[in-house]
């Protein structure tokens, strides 16, 4: 069935230092990606999504490229804050259609210290 | 974007008693909802689907008597956690998307934090 890999955590930084999370998938068809984020105790908030190859999704500094070829959605951002500490997740649309049904990878904590 | 609220944001209960959680699209219809449970430093499971005006469907593994799940109107979904125990201890966490709207993203409530003691 679908899946979602996620490189494992925690990720440490020191504030502006250059951020990746590696995210790869496997699925039929052709999903939509998304990134959420979840910051301590509170739900999840979309951070940025790409509906079809080759879209960059991006917001508030992170970019995400929907890369077919290599079936990976990597999550990158030039300099980071110690705001964007929270746990950041690499998820698909389920079935074709798009009812909003997730497949999410494990999660990635990334700890920015300043 | 769209608002999906769920209340309560906290919750602890007696082992035995039932809780009701629910999920609100504050703008929009939801034919369908979602319900996933999140452990500490997991990630989400998709526990079931909700649909309006029929059965939900759950995931396998997921008890159907355990997790009532009601989609009663457009705009409500609860999950109720019957006779519960400390091992349902988690992060329920509800979502939404909007009907009809092509490759959407899906909406979550703020979560809630189930403890029974």
């Amino acid at each position: 069935g679908d899946s979602v890999t996620q490189m494992e955590g925690p990720v440490t930084l020191s504030e502006e230092a250059f951020l990746t999370i590696n995210c790869t998938y496997t699925a039929t068809g052709y999903p939509s990606l998304f990134w959420y984020v979840q910051y301590p105790g509170e739900g999840l908030q979309l951070l940025l999504k790409a509906t079809k190859a080759d879209d960059k999704g991006s917001n508030k500094g992170f970019e995400a490229t929907y890369r077919k070829e290599t079936t990976s959605f990597h999550l990158e951002k030039g300099s980071v804050q110690v705001s964007d500490s929270a746990v950041y997740f690499c998820a698909l649309s389920g079935p074709p259609g798009n009812t909003g049904k997730l497949i999410f990878g494990q999660g990635t904590t990334l700890q920015v210290k300043p | 974007g769209a608002v999906v609220s769920q209340h309560p944001s906290r919750v602890i209960c007696k082992s035995g008693t039932s809780v009701k959680i629910e999920c609100r699209s504050l703008d929009f219809q939801a034919t369908t909802m979602f319900w996933y449970r999140q452990f500490p430093k997991q990630s989400l499971m998709l526990m079931a689907t909700s649909n309006e005006g029929s059965k939900a469907t759950y995931e396998q593994g997921v008890e159907k008597d355990k997790f009532l799940i009601n989609h009663a109107s457009l705009t409500l979904s609860t999950l109720t956690v019957t006779s519960a125990h400390p091992e349902d201890s988690s992060f329920y966490i509800c979502s939404a998307s909007e009907p009809g709207v092509l490759n959407t993203e899906a909406f979550f409530g703020q979560g809630t934090r189930l403890t029974v003691v």
